[in-house]
């Protein structure tokens, strides 16, 4: 069964800093994607970044970056230049692929300081 | 529209009370899923209905009964719920893995905030 794990349960950063959200998985399978998704206090899960493992490339979304090392199973977001908007949840997950199940890990608490 | 509608936004119901949570989308995709989420913990996946059809149960009480009448409409039908229930239920849907990439990105709604007395 894969796993995801997420070792910093809170972090916090000061507005228009740079902040690493750490992720690790483990997993036998080559095919699959990893996610982030940011669940800000009213709660609605939102899809931050998607990498898929056959690319070598880190995905990026505007502020938002992957450092993706498949031998190594890490995959941590960065978020440049942190908006207050950023304060949320964040959830690192991974799908096999062809596979509807996610596997979440147990977030990070973001906290952006103005 | 990437959008999921739950209704309704917060429940308060007994133990001996039945009702329904509902979620829809017409986004075409034929996959949705419901999640249980408890305070400061990831959301735990509950059922998968594919094409209208229960493709994952995972092992979820017989007091939570699913049902999908049509490719856009999702409910979950509780009934004799226990206090340790209370937690907030939330809808996903996505496109089914027929589809290829882009691997099955989940969308979410807002959630339904449920507390049984």
């Amino acid at each position: 069964a894969q796993t995801v794990t997420q070792s910093q349960p809170e972090m916090s950063v000061q507005e228009a800093e740079t902040v690493t959200l750490s992720c690790t998985y483990d997993t036998s399978e080559s095919d699959y994607y990893l996610f982030w998704y940011k669940q800000p206090p009213s709660r609605q899960m939102i899809l931050v970044i998607r990498q898929e493992a056959y690319k070598q490339q880190n995905a990026t979304e505007n502020r938002f970056s992957v450092n993706f090392q498949k031998a190594a199973k890490s995959f941590s977001l960065k978020i440049s230049d942190s908006q207050l908007g950023d304060a949320a949840m964040y959830f690192c997950a991974y799908a096999n692929f062809g596979n509807e199940k996610l596997t979440f890990g147990t977030g990070t608490r973001l906290t952006i300081i103005p | 529209d990437t959008e999921v509608t739950q209704t309704p936004k917060h429940l308060v119901m007994g133990m001996t009370n039945k009702k329904s949570l509902k979620c829809e989308q017409h986004m075409g995709h034929r996959a949705m899923y419901w999640y249980k989420q408890k305070a400061k913990k990831p959301p735990e996946l509950m059922f998968v209905y594919s094409y209208e059809k229960l493709s994952i149960n995972e092992s979820v009480p017989s007091r939570f009964s699913p049902e999908c009448p049509n490719s856009s409409l999702l409910n979950l039908h509780l009934h004799a719920l226990q206090p340790e229930d209370s937690a907030l239920y939330l809808c996903a849907s996505s496109h089914y893995r027929d589809r290829g990439p882009p691997g099955n990105i989940q969308y979410f709604g807002a959630g339904t905030r449920l507390s049984v007395l």
